[in-house]
């Protein structure tokens, strides 16, 4: 298996624009988590999802923020407008409840930047 | 309520020397306890888990972790820590019944002196 894949790596872009991050979870894994790195907070749980049904929203900043999972190999999280509070790395990782223990497997992240 | 400590936000070994990494936990529960490494620009890594069985457990990359229910504690060892092992390194907790949630620490970063 590829492993979680985010897309992008890598993302600049101006203050007010809408930014999507991508992600696809490990085939199989029925549990997909956001998370939202940063060096003053560090690692925090925005969403998590199962069987594609959002969970836990209770991580997510504001409404700026919203994150679907229309399939299970796809999820989008969607910054509107940005921020350039909102720079940071953003993980995926997904994690299936049929594994004995909670183990969750993490993307590469994609770094957000905003200018 | 659920929390992770890791009292050291940044520890420098000398290569060659012996590492331990603290970890405490509060968690009503029978915990999942896990330890994360992570490289710079990279994502996080599983270095090792513990959820029953056995309190020492063994990892990838020469490290250990002992699980010490009456001290909440689940700290990473390495008898002779290795350049290539200066990275962050997180612990993290989640249960059975939340669904593979995990509540994660803040994080400790190693730094190797050669």
């Amino acid at each position: 298996d590829a492993g979680v894949i985010q897309s992008p790596r890598h993302e600049v872009t101006e203050m007010g624009q809408e930014v999507t991050l991508r992600c696809k979870p490990i085939s199989g894994h029925d549990y997909l988590f956001w998370y939202r790195q940063t060096m003053m907070r560090g690692l925090e749980l925005l969403i998590y999802f199962n069987n594609n049904v959002p969970i836990d929203d209770s991580g997510m900043p504001e409404d700026r923020f919203s994150a679907k999972m229309p399939n299970a190999s796809f999820s989008t999280l969607k910054i509107q407008p940005s921020e350039p509070r909102d720079s940071a790395v953003y993980f995926c990782a997904s994690h299936s409840s049929r594994s004995s223990s909670n183990e969750q497997f993490f993307g590469p992240g994609t770094r957000l930047t905003v200018l | 309520a659920q929390s992770v400590t890791q009292p050291d936000i940044h520890i420098t070994v000398s290569e060659g020397a012996s590492l331990e990494l603290r970890c405490n936990y509060s968690y009503g529960a029978t915990p999942y306890l896990f330890w994360y490494v992570q490289s710079p620009g990279q994502g996080l890594q599983l270095l090792l888990k513990y959820f029953s069985g056995d309190t020492l457990v063994q990892g990838i990359k020469g490290f250990e972790a002992e699980f010490k229910r009456s001290q909440s504690s689940f700290n990473l060892r390495k008898p002779s820590v290795h350049w290539s092992d200066a990275a962050e390194y997180f612990c993290a907790v989640g249960t059975y019944n939340q669904g593979g949630k995990l509540i994660f620490g803040q994080g400790t970063e190693l730094s190797v002196k050669p």
